[in-house]
């Protein structure tokens, strides 16, 4: 079974300080990360994934398959960062291919 | 891209009783998903909604709990069963674009049990 872990519940930074959201994950076959935001108010979206390597709001995350990490990534936090953030996986094909599990999210708070 | 709405938006309702969210997609999908998010927890999925043939559940969650219709591709309903306050959470239905590799989510519902 596969496991999605956010050791930070809670993450504050300052507005254009670097920002770091970790994220772990167990699977012992090949995994599609996702990072998905939602902000206050808003309905669960996707940030980005890592198969498509973009860069979304000046976020990036790389899959580390040796670290099983995927962490999100920006150099220059603003205020409107400001969100709950959730990492999450599902398996590259096959039957379970869809069904995502995620972490326990992590709230991102940036102070100006 | 897929857009999503949920019907109640939220609820409140007594113990015993039973409720039906109803998910509307504005396009054509093959897999659809529910999900539970109790207070202070992640996302956990319920179960798949596959047009004609039965939803499959996750481990924890049974059909009689949980029975869930979908009558075609732009339609679904979780009708949660006979309740109790640990039913307390907010319900989301999504549908995974395999051509786009995303997963779009609707906005949820808020049920409270007393």
């Amino acid at each position: 079974a596969q496991r999605v872990t956010q050791p930070e519940k809670l993450l504050s930074v300052f507005k254009g300080a670097p920002v770091e959201l970790k994220c772990n994950y167990s699977y012992s076959g090949s995994p599609e990360l996702f990072w998905y935001v939602q902000y206050s108010r808003q309905r669960l979206q996707l940030l980005l994934r890592h198969i498509s390597r973009e860069s979304i709001k000046g976020f990036t995350a790389d899959l580390n398959k040796g670290e099983t990490s995927f962490h999100l990534k920006k150099p220059f936090a603003q205020e409107e960062d400001s969100a709950m953030y959730y990492c999450a996986l599902t398996t590259a094909g096959g039957t379970s291919y869809g069904k995502l599990t995620f972490g326990q999210g992590t709230i991102l708070t940036v102070h100006p | 891209s897929a857009v999503i709405s949920q019907k109640p938006s939220r609820d409140i309702c007594q113990r015993g009783t039973s409720l039906t969210i109803q998910c509307q997609v504005d396009s054509q999908v093959t897999m659809m998903f529910w999900y539970r998010q109790q207070p202070g927890q992640s996302l956990t999925l319920i179960a798949t909604a596959n047009q004609g043939s039965e939803a499959t559940y996750e481990s924890g969650f049974v059909i009689d709990k949980f029975p869930i219709s979908r009558p075609n591709l732009t339609f679904s309903t979780l009708t949660v069963s006979n309740m109790s306050p640990e039913d307390s959470s907010i319900y989301l239905c999504s549908v995974w674009t395999g051509d786009g590799r995303e997963q779009f989510f609707g906005p949820g519902t808020r049920l409270t049990v007393l």
